[in-house]
């Protein structure tokens, strides 16, 4: 079957960084997307990785490894805002997005 | 660039009524349109996809006689609760995938959420 795995909450402190960590099984990869969500709203894209290797913009940086079905979203010097949901999602063979639970992410001043 | 926008953002209405939802892609041509539902503290779930000009491809478990979802043109798909339950109340969200948005070409940039409450 095909599954997405992530944390189901973290905590950090604003001005800190914090690695939310995805594991991915699906048939076929087509890349994977993380998104933001705040309470209420609709997802926001953050990032894609389809090759292995680190992705960084801005604050946010999307880390992928495919041999080892991994990624991560490392958010560099927290604010209050970045409190939110953040959803893994992996594009399988027939490029069908598999949504992860999500992480919600609480920031502490 | 890749702007969704979904009409209403609220609606509340009476049980047996249906419900017309709207999303649109302003700046792009949408190929592809999805259809989530969110209930509160849950995962999104994809009720179905669409694609311009042919008929919606819906999850298992999802009504498509209750849940009627048109996708006429490259720019708006529409999704109509009918027969509308308390049990329907729900955050729905439509996304829109296409060749002309910006970023990586599977993305999907999603509307703002309509969020029905039937009574």
């Amino acid at each position: 079957g095909q599954n997405i795995d992530q944390p189901t909450e973290m905590t950090a402190t604003e001005g800190a960084i914090v690695q939310i960590n995805c594991t991915y099984q699906t048939s076929g990869f087509n890349g994977l997307f993380w998104y933001q969500q705040h309470a209420g709203e609709a997802p926001t894209f953050l990032s894609y990785n389809v090759l292995d290797g680190l992705e960084e913009k801005g604050r946010f940086s999307s880390f992928l490894s495919r041999s080892k079905g991994y990624s991560y979203l490392l958010l560099k010097e927290l604010q209050m805002k970045d409190s939110a949901s953040y959803l893994c999602a992996a594009l399988d063979s027939n490029y069908q997005l598999i949504w992860g639970a999500g992480t919600k992410l609480i920031i502490k001043p | 660039g890749a702007v969704v926008s979904q009409h209403p953002s609220r609606v509340i209405c009476k049980s047996g009524t249906s419900v017309k939802i709207e999303c649109r892609s302003l700046d792009f041509q949408a190929t592809t349109m999805f259809w989530y539902r969110q209930f509160p503290k849950q995962s999104l779930m994809l009720m179905a996809t669409s694609n311009e000009g042919s008929k919606a491809t819906y999850e298992q478990g999802v009504e498509k006689d209750k849940f009627l979802i048109n996708h006429a043109s490259l720019t708006l798909s529409t999704l109509t609760v009918t027969s509308a339950h308390p049990e329907d109340s729900s955050f729905y969200i439509c996304s829109a995938r296409g060749t002309s948005a910006v970023g990586p070409q599977e993305t999907q940039y999603f509307g703002p959420g309509t969020r029905l409450l039937v009574l």
